[in-house]
């Protein structure tokens, strides 16, 4: 089946450093989601990327669709402690009707 | 609006006991999901519906069963708990085909003793 492989699984940084997630599908995506889950709370949507080599910012934070589709990336330019949580992607298939999730990459600040 | 609703938040279970966990939304959306997530393995699915009266087993269906009567409600049912089945649970909807975003429960945090 369909496997989406996040790394790193954890991610230390200080703050004001950036930080950067990558999302790799073992099969290609019609489009890929990202969502953010603060500590002890629920994964909240972020955005949807669609078309090949898509570049798309919110803020402070940078996400990238590969040429092939098949992998993706979020980068936060210096990081604030709010951006502290856990940062899924997350692929469709059965068409749309589900989402595969990454395993998420979980990042700390150091003030 | 209240957007995803989970009953309860919080339960603990003995070994073999059963129990129903509850998500309601209030978007009027078709698509409902209920994940389970555990430390280091991410969001897996258990169970899905694509439509009132609908649902289709998904990546770690065992030992769970659900049911969509109403096209409001998703419930998940746990007939005999066991120990692995101690999780967070989460209910997500959305609200149709296509790449639509999800939209989560506050989650139920379930120990089974």
């Amino acid at each position: 089946g369909q496997q989406v492989m996040q790394i790193p699984q954890y991610q230390h940084v200080q703050e004001g450093e950036d930080f950067t997630t990558y999302c790799n599908s073992s099969t290609t995506l019609s489009n890929i989601q990202w969502y953010k889950q603060r500590p002890g709370g629920h994964p909240v949507f972020l955005i949807q990327l669609v078309k090949s080599g898509e570049v798309k910012k919110q803020k402070r934070l940078t996400f990238q669709f590969g040429e092939a589709k098949k992998n993706s990336s979020l980068h936060i330019t210096a990081t604030q402690t709010t951006d502290v949580g856990t940062y899924f992607c997350a692929g469709p298939s059965f068409g749309n009707e589900k989402l595969t999730f990454g395993t998420g990459t979980r990042l700390t600040i150091i003030p | 609006n209240a957007g995803v609703t989970q009953t309860p938040k919080f339960r603990v279970l003995k070994t073999g006991q059963s129990m129903t966990l509850l998500c309601a939304q209030d978007m009027n959306h078709e698509y409902m999901y209920w994940y389970r997530q555990d430390p280091g393995m991410g969001l897996r699915l258990i169970h899905y519906s694509v439509g009132e009266g609908t649902t289709a087993k998904g990546e770690v269906p065992d030992g769970y069963n659900v049911s969509r009567l109403k096209k409001q409600n998703f419930l998940l049912g746990l007939e005999s708990a066991a120990p692995s089945q101690t999780s967070v649970y989460f209910c997500a909807s959305k609200s149709g085909q296509g790449p639509q975003p999800q939209h989560f429960g506050d989650g139920t945090r379930l120990s089974i003793l």
